[in-house]
């Protein structure tokens, strides 16, 4: 996981709060990526960020939005938890070659 | 749009025999095909991938192979160690789609000391 961070690690959260998940990446690629993880499952694409200042909806967009503000970091955002937002959140980078490098995660509950 | 199935869920060997994880996809546009092992409580890791335009691909005690016309890749370990217990993901992508990753429901590979 080296080259991407996430921040939290972990975040409990009641209905209805908001909360933004942070990814950050020291490799300057240009492609980022959020998915999710629900137990069981494969990764989900939430949103992706082909380049600075673009993002694109990917599989999952529904009650998530996002923002890449420079090259290095892309947030995501969730304005009104709720239960079936409960996952584990993963903010991914890819290469020229499109190789996907994924941070540590971010572990949410929304009760 | 496209959907890859992995197979078997779970995958129990013993330490040293070979284990073969398969997965098929239905989109025939897909190029890129890599593998992720994930450990418990960490990030997806990628171990190897294959482009259709190459039929197999080794690194180590990892091979890949790729059968375009069935549209099914596999995974193969050989010698497997403890250290290759683990979840295994498979996921398919096409050039078109910015290499949007699709993935499978993922392995749970046990070694049995």
């Amino acid at each position: 996981n080296a080259g991407v961070t996430q921040t939290p690690k972990f975040q409990v959260l009641k209905t209805g709060q908001s909360m933004t998940l942070q990814c950050a990446q020291d490799m300057n690629h240009n492609s980022m990526y959020w998915y999710r993880q629900d137990p069981g499952m494969g990764l989900r694409l939430i949103y992706y960020s082909a380049s600075e200042g673009t993002t694109d909806k990917g599989e999952v967009p529904n009650g998530y939005n996002v923002s890449r503000l420079n090259k290095r970091e892309f947030s995501l955002r969730l304005e009104s938890a709720a239960p079936s937002q409960t996952s584990v959140y993963f903010c991914a980078i890819a290469s020229v070659t499109y190789e996907q490098y994924f941070g540590p995660g971010t572990r949410l509950t929304v009760t | 749009g496209e959907n890859v199935e992995q197979h078997p869920s779970t995958l129990s060997v013993q330490e040293g025999d070979s284990a073969v994880i398969k997965c098929t996809y239905s989109d025939s546009a897909s190029n890129y095909f890599p593998w992720y092992k994930q450990e418990l409580g960490k990030g997806p890791q990628l171990i190897i991938d294959i482009r259709s335009n190459v039929g197999e691909k080794k690194d180590q005690r990892i091979a890949v192979t790729l059968n375009k016309t069935a549209k099914h890749f596999s995974l193969h370990i050989t010698e497997t160690q403890p250290e290759d217990s683990a979840v295994y993901f498979c996921a398919a992508s096409r050039w078109d789609s910015n290499y949007q990753l699709i993935w499978g429901a993922g392995t749970k590979l046990i070694i049995k000391p």
